[in-house]
């Protein structure tokens, strides 16, 4: 079945500056990557997500790339705000689209 | 508010005691999962139901475990004879189907044994 690693588990960083978290997958047939924020308490909301046949998408202050050759995705967030702090999970979905398989998770501290 | 509802939200038990959970999901969402995260993890897959048939199980989904969809709508995950290990956070999910791929989440039922 399908593995998704995510890296890093934690990561702190500076209001206004950027953040990246990576994952790699192992089912080259996956085809759909999505990333989810779960903040304390809650249960996890996509933010945004990309498909097989794209290599990159933006939404304001968040972008994602894929890399199919190399089995691995990105999370961005440029000028982080204290509101992004929170637990940040990478998932891929098995080209039958029946599951998603997700990361174990980046827990990012934005300091103000 | 038209989300997925999870009850109840936090549930503490015995060991050796059964627990049900409740979902509803979203109501024109045909799909519905089910989800474990423990702390420090990311979710992992226990079942899911396309309408009201569960067509796929997870290796996690011990003989303990059931999970039903009686009427397409709500979904029940019943956990028979607690165990310790049994704590974490049971995730619902719902979704209109394959091809869109989000899958929205409820605020999940905690549930600590003791």
């Amino acid at each position: 079945g399908e593995n998704v690693e995510q890296h890093p588990s934690t990561l702190s960083v500076q209001e206004g500056d950027s953040a990246v978290i990576k994952c790699t997958y192992s089912d080259s047939a996956s085809n759909y990557f999505p990333w989810y924020k779960q903040e304390l308490g809650k249960g996890p909301q996509l933010i945004i997500d990309i498909r097989s046949n794209v290599g990159e998408k933006k939404d304001q202050r968040i972008a994602v790339t894929l890399n199919k050759t190399a089995k691995h995705f990105s999370l961005h967030i440029t000028e982080t705000q204290p509101e992004d702090s929170a637990v940040y999970f990478c998932a891929a979905r098995d080209n039958a689209g029946n599951m998603l398989t997700f990361g174990g998770g980046t827990r990012l501290m934005v300091k103000p | 508010d038209t989300g997925v509802s999870q009850n109840p939200r936090h549930k503490i038990t015995k060991r050796g005691q059964n627990v049900t959970f409740r979902c509803d999901p979203i109501s024109e969402h045909n799909r519905l999962y089910w989800y474990r995260q423990t702390l420090g993890q990311g979710p992992e897959f226990l079942t899911y139901f396309q309408n009201e048939a569960q067509l796929e199980k997870s290796r996690l989904l011990s003989d303990r475990f059931s999970a039903e969809r009686p009427k397409g709508s709500f979904s029940t995950l019943e956990i028979q004879r607690t165990e310790q290990g049994d704590s974490a956070m049971y995730l619902c999910a719902s979704s209109p189907g394959q091809l869109t791929g989000e899958l929205f989440f409820g605020e999940g039922s905690r549930l600590t044994v003791l």
